[in-house]
């Protein structure tokens, strides 16, 4: 079946315009995180969605940064006014259930670069 | 503060001999561990897991090793093949969360020449 899913696959964009970045998570996935990897880093988390319950959104790293996930699939993570510390792969990756020690899988990435 | 490390930026291997890739993490709660492979321009692949009820796992050519005294653990590739050579990245899970939230390492990039 078809993996998870990430558009665009690259994104540029100049400091201060606003992007949004989409996931489609593997179908029947309830479970859905957005990660970011900075140059030389490792993957961060951001945000977490499990069915209809209330998003963990302890990573995001500013009020600049929000997600949403429709009708329990389709993810959107939106950056306002960006910046170029922003610039990164944004990774997104969905599980069966979201419970502990279940394999997450992710998607390519969409790859950010703010001018 | 870096709760989960890879001390080794990178590593290389002659294809036929073992490669050892190495993961320090300084959080008592991560009770789940997982090594994910990761080709330029692709997302991240699981690879294996090990619970911490357990101090080896094994899946054909991988067998990780956890040291839990030590808050360390190992993924050991036997033998290495030039197909393995990608960024490997060692990633923890909090058991005291409700769900599968990974803290990742920053990487090793493995390189198997022929």
């Amino acid at each position: 079946g078809a993996g998870v899913s990430q558009s665009p696959s690259n994104k540029v964009t100049e400091k201060g315009k606003d992007v949004e970045l989409r996931c489609d998570p593997i179908s029947g996935h309830t479970a859905l995180y957005w990660y970011r990897q900075s140059l030389g880093q490792g993957l961060e988390f951001l945000i977490y969605f499990q069915g209809n319950s209330a998003p963990d959104k302890s990573g995001l790293p500013s009020d600049r940064f929000s997600a949403e996930r429709t009708g329990g699939s389709v993810s959107t993570l939106t950056i306002q006014r960006t910046q170029q510390e922003d610039s990164a792969v944004y990774l997104c990756a969905s599980s069966l259930a979201g419970q502990g020690q279940e394999t997450q899988y992710f998607g390519p990435g969409t790859r950010l670069l703010v001018l | 503060d870096q709760q989960v490390k890879q001390n080794s930026p990178s590593l290389s291997v002659q294809e036929g001999r073992i490669s050892i890739l190495n993961c320090d993490y300084t959080n008592s709660m991560f009770d789940y561990f997982l090594w994910y492979k990761k080709y330029p321009a692709e997302g991240p692949t699981f690879l294996i897991s090990i619970s911490s009820i357990k101090d080896k796992n094994e899946d054909g050519r991988f067998t990780v090793f956890l040291n839990k005294s030590a808050k360390h653990l190992s993924l050991h590739i036997v033998p290495s093949q030039p197909g393995d050579s990608a960024v490997y990245f060692c990633a923890a899970s909090d058991g005291g969360t409700s769900y599968g939230k990974l803290t990742f390492g920053q990487g090793t990039i493995l390189t198997v020449h022929p």
